[in-house]
């Protein structure tokens, strides 16, 4: 049974810092991997997908890591702002299935 | 206007009344989703459907049905409530046609209290 794991629950950062948010998974038989951010009220906004034969995807100041074969993945952010402070979940597609298996969230705040 | 909308947004109701949540898309995706978000357990998957004709369900599925009454339309029903219904409820879509690998995409949820 797949497994994520996100570490630290909780982060603050002061503006401008660049952070790295951490997913892991038990079973690297992936289709793919999706980082989200989840802001109160708003539900969730998709940021990066990255398929199982990549290793990387950026847009903008955010990079999202995948290394398969370790079952991990990180999401960069570069020159954090206030406005990036929401919850970051990361979830997983195994390959032949059509559910995600989501990671409990890091929830992120940057202090202007 | 949002590609996925969810109504309603918020719905306080009593053990053992109806109800349904209900989930729009102008994405034009095949593919719809219930999941839950509970504090602490993440989301989890409660039904999928392909297409209208085509419903299956998650790992949650047990107090809970759907109907994909069109394409653009996915509804979730709970025949009875109980109070450990209560949680946020996403719709999401996708379709692999896109070319996004199956991305897939959130509604803005809808909070259900059951007292």
């Amino acid at each position: 049974k797949q497994e994520v794991t996100q570490i630290p629950a909780a982060l603050s950062v002061p503006e401008g810092e660049n952070l790295v948010l951490n997913c892991s998974f038990t079973d690297s038989a992936i289709y793919n991997l999706q980082w989200f951010r989840q802001d109160p009220g708003k539900g969730l906004t998709s940021l990066l997908l990255i398929q199982s034969s990549q290793r990387e995807q950026t847009s903008g100041r955010l990079n999202a890591s995948l290394d398969k074969s370790s079952g991990r993945s990180t999401l960069y952010i570069a020159a954090s702002q206030p406005g990036d402070s929401a919850t970051y979940l990361c979830a997983v597609r195994q390959g032949g299935s059509e559910k995600l298996v989501f990671g409990k969230g890091t929830k992120l705040t940057v202090n202007p | 206007d949002a590609d996925v909308t969810q109504t309603p947004r918020n719905r306080i109701t009593k053990t053992g009344k109806r109800i349904m949540l209900e989930c729009s898309q102008t994405k034009g995706h095949d593919r719809m989703y219930w999941y839950r978000q509970d504090p602490g357990l993440g989301l989890r998957l409660i039904y999928y459907s392909f297409d209208v004709k085509d419903i299956n369900k998650g790992e949650i599925s047990d107090g809970y049905s759907v109907s994909r009454q069109a394409q653009a339309k996915f509804s979730l029903s709970l025949e009875s409530a109980i109070p450990n219904q209560t949680a946020l409820y996403f719709c999401a879509t996708s379709d692999p046609r896109t070319g996004g690998y199956n991305e897939q995409f959130f509604g803005p949820g809808t909070r259900l209290t059951v007292l």
